[in-house]
């Protein structure tokens, strides 16, 4: 029944490691998108794939790798993890390349020990 | 990265009350869209405007798209206590080209006593 589903939800890991979170959605849409919010609840945009191609790519350091096997799923690696990289991190999708609104999941919260 | 200005910040209410929150920019918007976001999940869609001076309803809510394009408010009526979160707007600007990049605001968190 989730329309966007990420996993996992809460990911607690050490310093310097590598770790990825997963994104599906069944809405059929055509754009995902991978949003970061920081503790003071700032929502900013990462990166977005259409139909498989990177169309936003938001000076995010190269640490950080988006995968989008097809257009239903859009994972999110992140190389050599850092204190900075604590925060939520949230998918979204939507129909289209127009002014459709997204539709994001519960998120993902991050934890670097 | 750009941010929307969103006001305000927070507000502590009484059951009942209504609420009016708004969000401006300096930059000419192509959709205003209303959020809200419960603790531990993510954003949910309230009310999308598509047009400016378009006012739309959702129950107790109801928003508006600014004439200047500029800018747009929530209003909510007869609050609940279940209306706590925080509240976000988000737009697409018009000079944001065929990449459909959203632009959220600073979020107005709403407490409600009951």
């Amino acid at each position: 029944d989730t329309a966007v589903s990420q996993t996992p939800k809460y990911l607690v890991t050490q310093m310097g490691n590598d770790k990825s979170i997963k994104c599906e959605q069944n809405l059929g849409h055509d754009t995902m998108y991978w949003y970061k919010q920081d503790s003071k609840k700032f929502l900013k945009i990462m990166f977005s794939y259409n139909n498989k191609e990177l169309i936003i790519n938001e000076t995010v350091p190269n640490r950080f790798s988006p995968k989008s096997p097809d257009k239903a799923h859009l994972n999110l690696h992140i190389n050599s993890l850092e204190l900075g990289d604590s925060a939520v991190y949230f998918c979204a999708s939507t129909r289209g390349r127009g002014n459709q609104p997204q539709h994001f999941g519960d998120g993902t919260r991050l934890s670097i020990l | 990265g750009q941010q929307l200005n969103q006001s305000p910040q927070s507000m502590f209410i009484q059951e009942g009350e209504d609420v009016s929150m708004n969000c401006t920019s300096s930059s000419i918007f192509n959709t205003w869209l209303w959020y809200k976001q419960d603790p531990g999940e993510g954003p949910v869609l309230l009310i999308a405007l598509y047009k400016a001076g378009e006012l739309t309803s959702n129950g107790r809510l109801t928003a508006q798209f600014g004439i200047t394009r500029k800018d747009s408010f929530l209003n909510i009526s007869a609050s609940i206590p279940s209306d706590v979160g925080i509240y976000f707007c988000a737009g697409h600007p018009v000079r944001g080209g065929a990449t459909n990049k959203l632009i959220f605001g600073t979020g107005t968190l709403l407490a409600v006593q009951p």
